[in-house]
């Protein structure tokens, strides 16, 4: 069983709906981070927790460290969302545990 | 903009060639990772930096080797490269335990 695990693996969606991408992982973290991945490869962080919740324009983040489950949600989806998410956990001592993706689609 | 560059963002290469790929950053800091991504899969870290004359190898093993005489700079090279090493390379930087910033990748053919 990977240690961060994420759902669903692939995710079509409608311009417009409210996306929920989940993260559930099983080791002790630092912080979690939300990543965006193009199809070009190249990676954008898109937010960094501890705890809580945070918000960027029409993304939002949460994370609940006793229940060790964080997830990342879209408010009115557009195409240009469609990337693979990746959550990645920062667990001791100090290394990066990925997930192997959310593959997002949107379509107008 | 990008503060992480990496070069070339796309190489094709024959087996047994030498190459090396590059990693610039201006942000001044002190760790710097590669991570190695076969498509689909999840990234797996391959080496990482702690600074000036620091290198270590990561979780995943890699014949490729890196070097870090500047801050700024943590190229990866591959003596002889293989069919297998074919996979995407990326670069990441972090001034402390948590921030991250990737480059762009750098998607290696090795026919």
């Amino acid at each position: 069983k990977n240690e961060v695990e994420q759902s669903p693996q692939n995710l079509t969606a409608q311009e417009g709906e409210f996306i929920t991408i989940n993260c559930s992982y099983s080791v002790g973290i630092s912080a979690l981070h939300w990543l965006q991945q193009h199809p070009g490869g190249g990676i954008v962080s898109l937010f960094m927790l501890s705890s809580g919740k945070k918000k960027h324009g029409r993304l939002i983040a949460t994370i609940n460290i006793q229940e060790k489950h964080s997830s990342l949600h879209i408010t009115a989806s557009h195409p240009r969302d469609s990337a693979v998410y990746i959550c990645a956990v920062r667990s001791a001592p100090d290394k990066l545990i990925f997930g192997t993706g959310t593959r997002l689609q949107v379509f107008p | 903009e990008a503060d992480i560059y990496q070069t070339p963002r796309y190489l094709v290469i024959g087996t047994g060639k030498k190459i090396t790929l590059e990693c610039s950053q201006t942000m001044g800091h002190d760790k710097m990772y590669w991570y190695q991504q076969d498509p689909g899969m999840e990234l797996h870290l391959i080496h990482y930096s702690y600074g000036v004359n620091s290198t270590e190898k990561g979780d995943l093993s890699s014949e490729s080797t890196v070097s870090r005489i500047r801050t700024e700079h943590f190229p990866l090279t591959l003596e002889s490269a293989r069919p297998s090493h074919t996979s995407q390379y990326l670069c990441a930087s972090s001034p402390d335990r948590y921030g991250y910033t990737f480059g762009s990748g750098t998607r290696l053919t090795v026919v």
